[in-house]
């Protein structure tokens, strides 16, 4: 277990529609990261917060957004679902100390769009 | 761009027979290079970080080695629980923590 928690765990939904994607990084990271994973692109990074502000920016498409609380979890929302969009979707986290840092992955949301 | 390749994408090997992972890098400065382990369905789990040519570190049956192009990781008299995919990952040198994976080396180790 890495700490990191994610939920739902799995999420069914229709084109067309919009989400929310829910992660608390471990006791004490300040950085949350998200990931995209489909079985023909691989980990894919999505976008990272570090203590409630945008730090880096990856593949991610214009309809979808992210944010860090004040309380340090993070939400990923999707908007506008296409087929394309099912796939898993990981948080991590990290200390981010200035140097390398280790991320630690959550167990993933498992999306459907049907 | 930063670029990650894997190799083989896929192995099958008898318990107890070693074996060899590649991960080549190219990226423009590297910072680290990490490795994970993936279990289907599930979050990549954190293995090792080599920071520079000729680090080695080791847990168990797996040792990650590096060199200024390519990363190994080394399975040693593998078990059936080592069977997952094994991910590498490089974070570029320039104050961003941007991850780029390999697309994995998926393992089977078979009784």
């Amino acid at each position: 277990d890495s700490g990191v928690t994610q939920t739902p765990k799995h999420l069914i939904t229709a084109t067309g529609q919009r989400v929310t994607l829910r992660c608390s990084p471990r006791s004490g990271d300040l950085s949350v990261y998200w990931y995209q994973q489909s079985l023909d692109q691989g980990l894919q990074f999505l976008i990272q917060y570090y203590n409630g502000e945008e730090r880096a920016k990856g593949n991610i498409l214009e309809r979808f957004s992210a944010q860090q609380f004040p309380d340090l979890h993070s939400e990923l929302n999707l908007s506008s679902l296409e087929l394309g969009d099912s796939a898993l979707y990981f948080c991590a986290s990290g200390l981010d100390r200035g140097g390398t840092d280790t991320q630690y992955f959550g167990p993933g949301t498992r999306l459907t769009v049907l | 761009e930063d670029q990650v390749t894997q190799s083989p994408e896929a192995l099958r090997l008898q318990e107890g027979e070693s074996s060899s992972l590649n991960c080549s890098y190219t990226v423009s400065g590297l910072r680290g290079l990490f490795w994970y382990r993936q279990d289907p369905g599930k979050g990549p789990e954190f293995l090792f970080t080599l920071y520079s040519a000729g680090e080695e570190k080791e847990k168990e049956r797996l040792k990650a080695t590096l060199t200024k192009k390519e990363s190994f990781l080394h399975i040693t008299a593998p078990k059936p629980e080592d069977s997952a995919t094994y991910l590498c990952a490089v974070e570029p040198n320039f104050g961003n923590e941007k991850l780029t994976f390999g697309t994995g080396t998926r393992l089977t180790i078979i009784p």
